[in-house]
């Protein structure tokens, strides 16, 4: 167990629709970084956060936005889904902006049929 | 641009048949290079940091080296539980740069 938290695990929607992925750092952490998985692309970094403040953005489709709240959870909202939007979104979290040993979530599954 | 390639895709291998895993990158000023464990349905899961050409790390059956092209992951008399997909990622020195993953080695170890 990392110490990460994602919700929902799985998700099942409509292309057209919205949804928001959820995510609770480690206990200490301070930086929050998203990521996609699919089949074809591997891990793609979409965003990461530090103390509620962007950091550093990836390609992160402008339908989709982040931020991390003052209790340092983190959420990412995908809108006007797409069916190529499919795939796992993973959250990690470390203690310091920037680094490289990453704590990852067990991820969310989205399925947009 | 920072890239990672991993070979092979695929592995397949008879417990106690060691092994290496391959990856190759380049990157503008490498700060490090990182290895992790997927399991299926499971995030990924650090394995090791190498910083400079030289460096050796090692787990158990793991043991992660590098030059200043590639990093090999050597895995020595393996057993099944060591069936996951291995990924490599690369950092850059320059600025506060996220983790760039290869697409991974899926290796299945059959008892």
């Amino acid at each position: 167990d990392s110490g990460v938290t994602q919700t929902p695990k799985h998700l099942i929607t409509a292309t057209g629709q919205r949804v928001t992925l959820r995510c609770s750092p480690r206990s200490g952490d301070l930086s929050v970084y998203w990521y996609q998985q699919s089949l074809d692309q591997g891990l793609q970094f979409l965003i990461q956060y530090y103390n509620g403040e962007e950091r550093a953005k990836g390609n992160i489709l402008e339908r989709f936005s982040a931020q991390q709240f003052p209790d340092l959870h983190s959420e990412l909202n995908l809108s006007s889904l797409e069916l190529g939007d499919s795939a796992l979104y993973f959250c990690a979290s470390s203690v310091v902006a920037g680094s490289g040993e990453l704590f990852f979530g067990e991820g969310s599954r989205l399925t947009v049929l | 641009e920072d890239q990672v390639t991993q070979s092979p895709e695929a592995l397949r291998l008879q417990e106690g048949e060691s092994s290496s895993l391959n990856c190759s990158y380049t990157v503008s000023g490498l700060r490090g290079l990182f290895w992790y464990r997927q399991d299926p349905g499971k995030g990924p899961e650090f394995l090791f940091t190498l910083y400079s050409a030289g460096e050796e790390k090692e787990k158990e059956r793991l043991k992660a080296t590098l030059t200043k092209k590639e990093s090999f992951l050597h895995i020595t008399a393996p057993k099944p539980e060591d069936s996951a997909t291995y990924l490599c990622a690369v950092q850059a020195r320059s600025g506060n740069t996220p983790l760039v993953f290869g697409k991974g080695t899926r290796l299945s170890v059959i008892a």
